[in-house]
């Protein structure tokens, strides 16, 4: 069974440059999560989806982050203007139910922003 | 606000040291308490997802022990091994918020041969 998909692996930018990531679930899964890491910390939920509708966005930023899930299947996450605050990892997650399971992560993209 | 702390933060033993870390978690609103492991430039590697208060969870030489009663959950490695070196995280499970992990620090973990 293939894992979930992201890219990039890793990014650099300029801060007020606008960056996209990308994840693929594991096939079935309707629940997918993005969260982001930041040095010395755990991963914190930035969006969670159950198919195409957003379950809890309340801790995205959403001046700045935007986030969609096209079909109920591949997501991606939009960060514009970027600022060096948003320097972290972003993971993508995905699980068949909602609560209890096992949350499958990609591998994650690291954004550093100059 | 829910917090979950892990200790240490950090770990540096010997190959064959026996080790364990803790985390601790809100005693209240409690769903379930999971444990991934988490190796550099690799994906998170889900390791148990615990409900029950008493749980003992074992997969070859990790173990993982519940008291919800009180808030805490161990993490025993028998006979450490370079391939464990890594972020051991655990993300606390909230009743009736479909899934939202809240997720300690981690604790890194260092096994020189």
């Amino acid at each position: 069974e293939a894992g979930v998909a992201q890219s990039p692996r890793y990014k650099i930018i300029e801060k007020r440059q606008s960056v996209a990531f990308w994840c693929n679930p594991i096939s079935g899964h309707a629940t997918l999560y993005w969260y982001q890491q930041i040095l010395g910390q755990g991963p914190k939920l930035l969006i969670q989806f159950q198919n195409n509708g957003v379950v809890d966005d309340s801790q995205l930023p959403k001046d700045r982050y935007s986030a969609e899930r096209l079909k109920g299947v591949d997501s991606t996450l939009k960060i514009q203007p970027a600022k060096l605050e948003d320097s972290a990892v972003y993971l993508c997650a995905s699980s068949i139910r909602v609560q209890g399971g096992s949350q499958y992560f990609g591998p994650g993209t690291r954004l550093t922003v100059t | 606000i829910l917090n979950v702390e892990q200790s240490p933060q950090s770990l540096h033993v010997q190959e064959g040291d026996s080790t364990n870390f803790t985390c601790s978690f809100p005693s209240s609103n409690f769903y379930a308490l999971h444990w991934y492991r988490w190796e550099t430039a690799k994906s998170p590697e889900a390791l148990f997802v615990m409900t029950l208060n008493g749980d003992e969870k074992k997969k070859g030489r990790i173990s993982a022990t519940l008291n919800t009663k009180e808030g805490y959950s161990y993490l025993y490695i028998k006979g450490s091994q370079p391939e464990d070196s890594a972020t051991y995280l655990c993300a606390f499970d909230v009743i009736g918020q479909g899934g939202k992990l809240i997720f300690g620090q981690g604790t890194e973990l260092s096994v020189k041969p």
